[in-house]
């Protein structure tokens, strides 16, 4: 099984700070890797797949890098709506999507 | 509108059976794969079972495996996940999803891209 880690697990940031969130896979995925953010009480909503390409509606200020077992989600400018819960997860196993830990993201 | 509508969740003992159903509405059901995630209180997501979307090939996550089975009725519309065996560490909230696909051609990358509002199982005597 694809193990993902991210990191950190929790982070503190201010309106307008640039915030970088890590995942690593436990073998290489290619470009097969997911972005997600989940809101308290909500459930996850998509923001970035394959690794790069921003889902539709997202807005420009997620930005997603990397391939092979390592991986970036990089907000520019952080917006109060941004404070959330974000989780990688690889599609590379075929239907069977596995999720990194999660990193809070708090003010 | 797309979306999906999950229901079946509940109060179980632990050895206990539940049947969760996900109505899906605003897209062509049968085309797209679906797939069950779970949140247990104040954890991250899990992925728990995937159906295909063609070849009713289905996959389950390790913890779940032998007890937990994914079905689909296409007529219906309708995802369901037949829990049996439960434990207190099934205790989550129950997400289906379904799997979009991007891409001109293969290969095609996958994200969930819809997601209902959750139902609540809790497993406790």
């Amino acid at each position: 099984d694809i193990q993902m880690t991210q990191s950190p697990s929790s982070l503190s940031a201010s309106v307008g700070d640039r915030v970088t969130i890590t995942c690593r896979a436990s073998q290489s995925i290619s470009s097969y890797l997911n972005w997600y953010q989940q809101k308290p009480g909500k459930a996850p909503k998509l923001l970035i797949y394959a690794a790069s390409s921003l889902q539709s509606g997202v807005p420009s200020r997620f930005s997603g890098s990397g391939s092979g077992t390592d991986f970036t989600l990089t907000i520019s400018s952080l917006q109060p709506e941004d404070f959330a819960t974000y989780y990688c997860q690889q599609t590379y196993s075929t239907l069977m999507y596995t999720f990194g830990q999660g990193t809070k993201l708090q003010i | 509108e797309v979306q999906l509508l999950e229901s079946g969740g509940g109060l179980v003992q632990p050895g206990g059976s539940l049947r969760l159903s996900c109505a899906a509405s605003g897209f062509t059901f049968s085309s797209y794969a679906m797939s069950w995630v779970r949140q247990a209180p104040g954890k991250g997501l899990e992925w728990v079972s995937s159906f295909s979307g063609s070849g009713n090939r289905t996959y389950h996550a390790d913890s779940v495996k032998g007890r937990f089975t994914i079905s689909r009725d296409n007529s219906k519309n309708t995802l369901y996940l037949q829990m049996n065996s439960l434990r207190a560490e099934d205790t989550a909230v129950y997400y289906c999803a379904k799997v979009g696909a991007y891409g001109d051609y293969p290969p095609y990358y996958y994200g969930m891209d819809v997601w209902g509002q959750g139902t609540t199982v809790t497993v406790s005597s």
